[in-house]
């Protein structure tokens, strides 16, 4: 297996533009998980799905976000408008397993780096 | 919410030493991970811990939940072992929660 895929690696984005992350899980897995690091904030776990339902949002930032899961290989996260704070690292991960967030293993894709000017 | 220290913040050890990282919580949780983050950036589980102790290798980990902390040991360091270990927890009704990590680098 390829493992978490993730698109773009590096993004450069204007304010006020919109950013679309893009997150393919490992097949079979049924939880997918959205986190973002910053020097100053450090991890946060921001959205995580089971099934391909939202489980948990209460990490989104504010409502320039947003996290879409159409089906089980596919999964997005939007910002719009983005904003220079919005700069971070941006990782997915999926699990296999029941959608404990702690509990079950998680295989972390490569992260997103977004910089927005 | 729940707060998270780790310690020490950097650490720095010759190859072959033994380490141990620890993970502090302010109140009761529900469950305890650990993460290890290589120079590259990328991330990787190492245990699901609420209680009790594991060992996979080189790495073990306890958690003594009724005193509210952690430990991850790594003996026989190895360079591979670099980077930023984070410990993760979750409360019931809370958002899960990562300490600021501890920064490993093992000299050859």
């Amino acid at each position: 297996d390829a493992g978490v895929i993730q698109s773009p690696r590096h993004e450069v984005t204007e304010m006020g533009q919109e950013v679309t992350l893009r997150c393919k899980p490992i097949s079979g897995h049924n939880s997918l998980f959205w986190y973002r690091q910053t020097m100053m904030r450090g991890l946060e776990l921001l959205i995580y799905f089971n099934n391909n339902v939202p489980i948990d949002d209460s990490g989104m930032p504010e409502d320039r976000f947003s996290a879409k899961m159409p089906n089980a290989s596919f999964s997005t996260l939007k910002i719009q408008p983005s904003e220079p704070r919005d700069s971070a690292v941006y990782f997915c991960a999926s699990s296999p397993g029941t959608g404990s967030i702690i509990r079950d293993e998680q295989y972390f894709g490569p992260g997103t780096r977004l910089t927005v000017t | 919410g729940i707060q998270v220290e780790q310690s020490p913040p950097d650490l720095i050890l010759q190859e072959g030493a033994n380490s141990t990282l620890r993970c502090n919580f302010s109140d009761s949780v529900n469950n305890l991970q650990w993460f290890h983050q290589n120079p590259w950036g990328q991330l990787i589980n190492l245990f699901y811990i609420p209680s009790g102790t594991k060992q996979n290798g080189r790495l073990s980990a306890t958690t003594v939940a009724t005193e509210r902390y952690s430990l991850l040991y790594i003996s026989s360091s190895q360079t591979t072992d670099s980077g930023v270990y984070f410990c993760a927890v979750l409360r019931v009704g809370e958002k899960l929660t990562f300490g600021t990590g501890t920064r490993l680098t093992i000299i050859p």
